[in-house]
């Protein structure tokens, strides 16, 4: 089992539609969770951290469900501009103050006017 | 936040040959991080690079193959040697000085071996 796994996808969704990334991690000593964003040809860019109680900025909401070792990312009222990949990522201490990050494949949306 | 600059951006190289990459950042971080992301494929960790000391390498990944230089706390080289298609990929440079989680990339070389 990968380490992290995310829908494959790709999601193609008319602009408003919700939609919603689904991500697992194989390691349930992981510490920390995130959503990153990455648009065609740019690096990765964060795009919010992961909690427990939940996570929402703006249209933007990530949850965390450490019993199932499950993310999620729901994106609500969908603009042409949330086009891009969306990776997973999770973090475990790797010796010392020492974090390390793992990235899933990431998972490539479409918005379409 | 931090500023990450990364040079060349783009390369075509004949196999055998090596390239080094430079990455230059706006301030001092104790670790800078090396990533390849080949087609199609999550962003999978090279090494990382300390100043002034040997240079961490993930597994599957060799000194020999990807030499790394930290000569300060801003700047760091890395050197794909001895290129092969299969090293055809987007490398990327990057610091995470707030904390775990936040990375700050730079923008990538991407490297085509002919």
């Amino acid at each position: 089992r990968k380490e992290v796994e995310q829908d494959p996808g790709p999601f193609n969704v008319p602009e408003g539609a919700t939609v919603a990334f689904n991500c697992t991690y194989s390691n349930s000593a992981s510490q920390s969770f995130f959503w990153y964003r990455q648009d065609c040809r740019k690096e990765p860019k964060l795009l919010m951290s992961v909690y427990s109680s939940g996570n929402e900025d703006g249209r933007f909401t990530a949850q965390l469900n450490r019993a199932s070792q499950y993310i999620s990312l729901l994106i609500r009222d969908s603009k042409l501009s949330d086009s891009a990949t969306y990776l997973c990522v999770v973090t475990k201490n790797s010796g010392g103050s020492n974090y390390k990050l793992t990235f899933g494949k990431g998972t490539l949306l479409t918005v379409n006017p | 936040s931090a500023v990450i600059s990364q040079k060349p951006s783009r390369d075509i190289c004949q196999r055998g040959t090596s390239l080094t990459i430079q990455c230059q950042v706006d301030s001092q971080v104790t670790m800078m991080f090396w990533y390849r992301q080949q087609p199609g494929q999550s962003l999978t960790l090279i090494a990382t690079a300390n100043q002034g000391s040997e240079a961490t390498y993930e597994s599957g990944f060799v000194i020999d193959k990807f030499p790394i230089s930290r000569p300060n706390l801003t700047f760091s080289t890395l050197t794909v040697s001895n290129m092969s298609p299969e090293d055809s990929s987007i490398y990327l440079c990057s610091v995470g000085p707030s904390g775990i989680g936040e990375l700050f990339f730079g923008e990538g070389s991407r490297l085509t071996v002919l």
